[in-house]
C-alpha cells in the first residue's frame, strides 16, 4: 500500500519563476495538507484541501495557491518565487479529520537562486 | 493561539540509555498529539498518535504520554540505539472552529544523537 507520494524530489528555480509541486495521498485518504519546512525549523502549515476546495489556510501570501483533483491528488503552486521560498515542502494526507492523524510524504526540496 | 514548544533543542546520549523528550502546548482543548521522526533532508515518519481521550501510547521501545491539563507530552525511548539518531517533532491537532479537521502545529524539534 503506497504511502504519500510527492514529486519532484528536488528542483532548482530562479527568483521570479513559478513552480508546481505534486502530491498523491495515501490510499483511503481524502484530505491533503501542505507544509513548508525551513532549515532547522518545524513545518509550517500552508493550506488544506478537501473535496477539491481549500478548507483552511495558514499565514502564507496569495503567491501560494493549490488545487485538489477528483482523485484526491493535489498540487501546490508558488508564483514569483523569492529566495526565502527555499525550503522542504511536505504534503500530508488524512481521512477527513485531524483525529485520524496525518501521513507525510518525503517532501520536495525547493531551492530558489 | 496554539503553540508547541520542544525542550531540549538537542540531546546527545550514549547508546543504551533511556531518554525522555519533552513537548509542551498552550491550549488544553487539543484533539490529539502526534510524534514524528525526521532523518536529515527527509520527510516525516509518524511514530505515535495519542488521542485526547488517551493518556499514552506505546510502540516497541517508544512510549508517548499526554497530559492535557498541564499541556505536556513526553516521548520516552528505552535502550537507545545509534539508529535512533534523528530529529523528533511533536505536533498538536486542535481542529478548526470546533470542527474535527485542521492543521497540525509543530514544535521546533529535538535533535537526538545516540553515540556508540
Amino acid at each position: 500500500d503506497a504511502g504519500v507520494t510527492q514529486s519532484p524530489t528536488h528542483l532548482i528555480k530562479t527568483r521570479g519563476q513559478q513552480v508546481t509541486l505534486r502530491c498523491s495521498p495515501k490510499s483511503g485518504h481524502d484530505t491533503v495538507s501542505w507544509y513548508q519546512q525551513a532549515l532547522g525549523q518545524g513545518p509550517q502549515f500552508i493550506f488544506q484541501y478537501y473535496e477539491e476546495e481549500e478548507r483552511q489556510r495558514g499565514n502564507f501570501p496569495d503567491r501560494f495557491s493549490g488545487h485538489q483533483f477528483p482523485n484526491y491528488s493535489s498540487e501546490l503552486n508558488v508564483n514569483a518565487l523569492l529566495l526565502g521560498d527555499s525550503a522542504l515542502y511536505l504534503c500530508a494526507s488524512s481521512r477527513n479529520g485531524v483525529r485520524h492523524g496525518y501521513t507525510f510524504g518525503s517532501g520536495t526540496r525547493l531551492t530558489v537562486v | 493561539k496554539q503553540e508547541v514548544t520542544q525542550i531540549p533543542a538537542a540531546l546527545s546520549v550514549p547508546e543504551g540509555e533511556n531518554l525522555v523528550l519533552n513537548c509542551s502546548f498552550t491550549d488544553s482543548a487539543i484533539y490529539n498529539l502526534q510524534w514524528f521522526r525526521q532523518d536529515p533532508g527527509k520527510g516525516l515518519t509518524s511514530l505515535l498518535l495519542i488521542q485526547s481521550s488517551q493518556r499514552e501510547q506505546t510502540s516497541g521501545r517508544l512510549n508517548a504520554s499526554l497530559d492535557k491539563s498541564s499541556g505536556r507530552s513526553t516521548l520516552y525511548i528505552a535502550a537507545s540505539q545509534p539508529g535512533d539518531s534523528a530529529t523528533y517533532l511533536c505536533a498538536g491537532g486542535w481542529g478548526a472552529g470546533g470542527t474535527s479537521y485542521g492543521k497540525l502545529t509543530f514544535g521546533q524539534g529535538t535533535i537526538l544523537t545516540v553515540h556508540p
